[in-house]
């Protein structure tokens, strides 16, 4: 079946460093969301990417669709403590039956 | 976007007893809504998918007897944990499918079950 694969599943940085976190596919998505949890929390909704090498900014964040739309990743230039929390990515496959297929997640530590 | 809420927030429960997870859409009718759990440190899985009107849809490896869902309301979705053992202790995690061009799913609060 379809998987989405993510890595680092870990990542420690000091305060002020970048953070960078990839998803790739194992068959083509539709369309790739991100979201954000934190520790305690329930996952966030943060963008969707639906175009083939599209590229969203929010902030120090900044999302990447890959042009063969089975990849992607989330950079965080600057990391602040508040950007602490798991960020997961999850794609719709190609049949698109709402069904979102999540990666395993990076969790990101940040060291002030 | 969807506000989503979830009763209750935290559960526990001894082994054998049954427990109900309440999933209500505040402000949208959702046709489609999603359980997941998630296991401390883990991705979410999907449990299963609930459509109103109509007999929920499970993920394999998922016991829908074990699992029942009730989504007898455009607001609001049932999962009951049936005769819970302490591996079921997880978060349990809903979800509604807004739709539109891009199916953005808006997330419950989860409730965290745990059996003792």
């Amino acid at each position: 079946g379809q998987q989405v694969m993510q890595i680092p599943q870990y990542q420690h940085v000091q305060e002020g460093e970048d953070f960078t976190t990839y998803c790739n596919s194992s068959t083509t998505l539709s369309n790739i969301q991100w979201y954000k949890q934190r520790p305690g929390g329930h996952p966030v909704f943060l963008i969707q990417l639906v175009k083939s090498g599209e590229v969203k900014k929010q902030k120090r964040l900044t999302f990447q669709f890959g042009e063969a739309k089975k990849n992607s990743s989330l950079h965080i230039t600057a990391t602040q403590t508040t950007d602490v929390g798991t960020y997961f990515c999850a794609g719709y496959g190609s049949s698109n039956t709402g069904k979102l297929i999540f990666g395993q997640g990076t969790t990101l530590q940040v060291k002030p | 976007g969807a506000v989503v809420s979830q009763h209750p927030s935290r559960v526990i429960c001894k082994s054998g007893t049954s427990v109900k997870i309440e999933c209500r859409s505040l402000d949208f009718q959702a046709t489609t809504m999603f359980w997941y759990r998630q296991f401390p440190k883990k991705s979410l899985m999907l449990m299963a998918t609930s459509n109103e009107g109509s007999k929920a849809t499970y993920e394999q490896g998922v016991e829908k007897d074990k699992f029942l869902i009730n989504h007898a309301s455009l607001t609001l979705s049932t999962l009951t944990v049936t005769s819970a053992h302490p591996e079921d202790s997880s978060f349990y995690i809903c979800s509604l499918l807004v739709g539109g061009a891009y199916n953005e799913q808006f997330f419950g609060p989860g409730t965290r079950l745990t059996v003792l």
